[in-house]
């Protein structure tokens, strides 16, 4: 199994700011990623957070809205970027420990005003 | 274009009863197909993985099935309690890279 932790929890920001958001692992993985859940839908893969390399963007995510770091296995950040209301989402990061499970951390709840 | 779909936004049932809950999914091939809890606040929990040459498989009080015909998969909750309240979310890996794609859910309400 695999221990997620993310900072901050939650967040209340102005339009046009950017906010980091911290994703820890007690464990080195592999392959780690960041989603999006917006109110009331389902989750959207943004990236995945490739060690050493660039992020790997899904469709209709973009590096300049939502830079990602992976320093190493254990730890990633995202930044939303200029933000706006409709950036107001939580955002979830998960990693794969085995080829059957993926873990997700418990979220950071941004609102936007 | 490729679609998961999850039975009605919500479904209430009776303590004691079986929960049947329908995931749908079109132009996908899928290798396996996994099973989320969702509580309010909180990140998915995985529940089960079914792979496509599996019909059925189990754990505890929960059974999922997987027809690759019918592009159906059904996850049953039987002997219901109100500590299963959830929200129950399919999710799919259509490139076999651990990418995935999830249904919008299906929040289960267990009344005592």
């Amino acid at each position: 199994s695999a221990v997620i932790s993310q900072k901050p929890s939650r967040d209340i920001c102005q339009r046009g700011t950017s906010l980091t958001i911290q994703c820890q692992v007690d464990s080195q993985v592999t392959m780690m990623f960041w989603y999006r859940q917006q109110p009331g839908q389902s989750l959207t893969l943004i990236a995945t957070a490739n060690q050493g390399s660039e992020a790997t963007y899904e469709s209709g995510f973009v590096i300049d809205k939502f830079p990602i770091s992976r320093p190493n296995l254990t730890f990633s950040t995202l930044t939303v970027s200029n933000m706006s209301p409709e950036d107001s989402s939580i955002y979830l990061c998960s990693v794969q420990v085995t080829t059957d499970t993926q873990y997700f951390g418990p979220g950071t709840r941004l609102t936007v005003l | 274009s490729q679609k998961i779909e999850q039975n009605s936004e919500a479904l209430n049932i009776q303590e004691g009863k079986t929960a049947t809950l329908t995931c749908n999914y079109t132009n996908y091939s899928p290798a396996y197909l996994q099973w989320y809890r969702q509580d309010p606040g909180r990140g998915p929990v995985f529940l089960l993985l079914i792979r496509e040459n599996e019909k059925e498989k189990r754990k505890e009080r929960l059974k999922v099935t997987f027809d690759t015909t019918l592009k159906q998969s059904l996850f049953h909750i039987t002997a219901s309690q109100p500590a299963d309240s959830a929200t129950y979310l399919c999710a799919l890996d259509a490139a076999n890279d651990y990418k995935l794609s999830f249904g919008a859910g299906t929040t289960v309400t267990v009344r005592a």
